[in-house]
């Protein structure tokens, strides 16, 4: 069964940098795998940031990027902000045709 | 404006079916693909099922792989998700989402609450 991993949580200063990943529990993360990333404030509906690995959603600021770094793939937000904090849910598309969600990472911004 | 409404949730015991209707609006709803994602109280998300855009291929995630069974109807601009042999571990906000056509989650609804208990 395929497992998509992501830290569980992740901590940034104001201003700083930060980069979540997303992996595979066997195997490397690649741009066929279509990696997508979304932004989930408590009790709200998600919101997309990222699809196709690096294209950002419509109205998504411009400090959110997504690549892949080494096996896997990667969210980084330039000048994490107060309103950052929340959960991220990164999605990878199998071949099967099957999409597997992985645990998300809550990020705190203090 | 896309806009899509979730439909059909409510509380069942262990055992039973519920049908979930999710009405959409706004698009070309014959051109997309549609996906179910679940949430389960205090959980991440969890992806259900996808239909393709002329109900021609449909895919479940293995936890629900027999029981749910996904379909549509383009004159109506609908999607149903069918659940049957209903589980407590099936207990969450159900989402109808929009595909964005690169594999991926586009549109999302507000969700369905389904409660499975006895």
């Amino acid at each position: 069964q395929t497992v998509v991993t992501q830290e569980p949580s992740f901590s940034v200063s104001p201003g700083a940098t930060v980069t979540l990943t997303c992996g595979l529990s066997s195997g490397s993360v690649s741009t066929t795998n279509y990696p997508s990333w979304y932004q989930q404030t408590p009790g709200q509906t998600p919101r997309t940031l990222i699809y196709n690995t690096d294209t950002r959603s419509s109205g998504v600021p411009d400090r959110f990027s997504g690549s892949i770094l080494g096996n896997k793939a990667a969210l980084t937000i330039t000048g994490a902000q107060a309103d950052d904090e929340c959960d991220y849910y990164c999605v990878l598309y199998m071949d099967s045709g099957i999409w597997v969600f992985g645990g998300g990472t809550m990020l705190t911004v203090l | 404006q896309v806009h899509l409404v979730e439909s059909g949730g409510g509380v069942v015991q262990p055992g039973e079916s519920l049908r979930l209707s999710c009405a959409a609006s706004g698009f070309t709803f014959s051109s997309n693909g549609m996906h179910w994602v679940r949430q389960a109280p205090g959980k991440g998300l969890e992806w259900v099922a996808f239909i393709r855009n002329d109900g021609s291929n449909k895919y479940q995630a293995d936890s629900v792989k027999g029981r749910f069974t996904m379909s549509r109807d383009n004159s109506k601009n609908t999607v149903y998700l069918e659940m049957k042999s209903l589980r407590p571990e099936d207990t969450a906000l159900y989402h109808c989402v929009k595909d964005g056509g690169y594999h991926y989650m586009d549109v999302w609804g507000k969700g369905t609450t389904v409660t499975v208990s006895s």
